[in-house]
């Protein structure tokens, strides 16, 4: 069974509009750390947020926001009025108790044309 | 500063070459990982490091060998590879032991492409 689960393969908007990106995950223990990466596609993966499983508050960071419920196991992820330069894939993913290994969802990918 | 260097940025190599990624951080993180990633799939964990010593092989086989010379420095031997081994190879590293709790940062990636 999937650990991480990004429904949308793919989203295409036009610019200025907002979107939001879905992550479902599962786990049974009860500390555990949550994180958003965006590749574009040069290829690096950068580190957009890291959510701790004690912290439900909703956080926002500029155009960026996310969304994440223990009550529904998702971390949503929101980008308010897109622009062509949030054109990537942005992973979900978990890391559980144990050693720093990431669970990726497979991906969501965003298109954004002006 | 959360650069993670890697070299080099492509590279081509022929079955029976025997070449080398290199990857660099100078943060003082004390973990570092490699990745490879197929196109339009996540990446897929290798190897992990700890305080130089190899702590996690996810059962990589042993035509990828790692090497970690220093706490700043992972390399990734390549010999007798298969054309399935072309990938984006990417390496990250963290400031902990390489606990969950930790954020992994990433390098830009090598494009490798075997022939």
């Amino acid at each position: 069974a999937q650990k991480v689960t990004q429904a949308q393969t793919e989203i295409s908007v036009v610019e200025k509009e907002d979107v939001t990106l879905d992550c479902v995950y599962e786990t049974r223990d009860t500390t555990y750390y949550l994180f958003w990466y965006k590749q574009p596609p040069s290829g690096e993966l950068v580190f957009l947020i890291r959510r701790n499983s004690f912290d439900e508050q909703n956080e926002i960071s500029g155009r960026y926001s996310w969304n994440f419920q223990k009550s529904t196991s998702s971390f949503n992820f929101t980008i308010t009025a897109s622009q062509v330069v949030d054109s990537a894939v942005y992973f979900c993913a978990l890391s559980e108790g144990g050693y720093s290994t990431l669970t990726f969802g497979k991906g969501t990918m965003l298109l954004v044309s002006p | 500063d959360t650069e993670v260097t890697q070299t080099p940025k492509h590279l081509v190599m022929g079955m029976t070459n025997k070449k080398s990624l290199k990857c660099e951080q100078h943060m003082g993180h004390r973990a570092m990982y490699w990745y490879k990633q197929k196109a339009k799939k996540p990446p897929e964990l290798m190897f992990v490091y700890s305080y130089e010593k190899l702590s996690i092989n996810e059962s990589v086989p042993s035509r990828f060998s790692p090497e970690c010379p220093n706490s700043s420095l992972l390399n990734l031997h390549l010999h007798a590879l298969q054309p399935e081994d072309s990938a984006l190879y990417l390496c990250a590293s963290s400031q902990g032991a390489g606990r969950y709790t930790d954020t992994q940062y990433f390098g830009p990636g090598t494009r490798l492409t075997v022939l």
